[in-house]
């Protein structure tokens, strides 16, 4: 079945550690992203990449960062320098030029102790 | 920069009613396109239903379908038969053009409860 993964789906981290969070697509999408979801509010973006080695941040890059080696991954680590990165973030990915609609993965939590 | 808005926070609707949800955009261009999508519980988004500007013609996708007014930059979504499933966030979202560049703008989101 073709989609998007994102692992884990929990993750805690103490504060002033680095973590990464996974994204893995076999839709053949040239463009993913990051966005950042608080609760009840919309989503963020964090950051996108059009082709493989090429990225462009968003709205709210400061203490993130990404990148794109292959075509299937967009790994995020979450800095110690995010200051409140508690939050729900989810991996998107899209077609360019097929109906322009995004396709999300499951999301993953995460939580600072 | 383009903006989106719900107005609505939350909503209830009782199961088998209609219901219909609020968004209104702001930007100077003229193509573009709008979309809604539902994040149930699980927190999985998904697409609901879209919208290209430069059709008159409202989307819709079996119980769900639109009131898109371009002047008045409203697209409403319209839910029929509400059922209990229905049961979610529901964001407007809106993007520019067909390219990796052209990002989706979310709203803030509405909260639909349907009740039995």
């Amino acid at each position: 079945d073709g989609g998007i993964t994102q692992s884990p789906k929990y993750l805690f981290r103490k504060e002033g550690q680095n973590v990464t969070l996974s994204c893995e697509q076999n839709l053949n999408h040239d463009a993913m992203y990051w966005y950042r979801q608080d609760p009840g509010q919309g989503l963020r973006l964090i950051y996108y990449s059009q082709i493989v080695n090429d990225f462009q941040k968003g709205d709210i890059a400061e203490g993130y960062s990404v990148s794109r080696e292959k075509k299937e991954s967009f790994p995020l680590t979450v800095t110690s320098a995010q200051k409140n990165p508690t939050a729900f973030y989810l991996c998107a990915s899209r077609s360019i030029g097929m109906r322009n609609e995004q396709f999300f993965g499951p999301g993953t939590r995460l939580t600072v102790l | 920069a383009q903006t989106v808005t719900q107005s609505q926070p939350e909503m209830s609707v009782q199961e088998a009613e209609t219901v219909t949800l609020s968004c209104t955009y702001d930007t100077s261009e003229s193509n573009y396109y709008l979309f809604w999508y539902k994040q149930p519980p699980s927190r999985q988004m998904i697409l609901v239903i879209r919208q290209e500007a430069y059709k008159q013609q409202n989307a819709t996708e079996n119980r769900f379908s639109v009131n898109f007014q371009k002047a008045a930059k409203s697209f409403s979504l319209k839910i029929s038969d509400s059922q209990l499933g229905d049961t979610a966030m529901y964001f407007c979202a809106f993007t520019l053009g067909m390219g990796a560049g052209n990002m989706l703008t979310f709203g803030g989101g509405t909260r639909l409860m349907v009740k039995p």
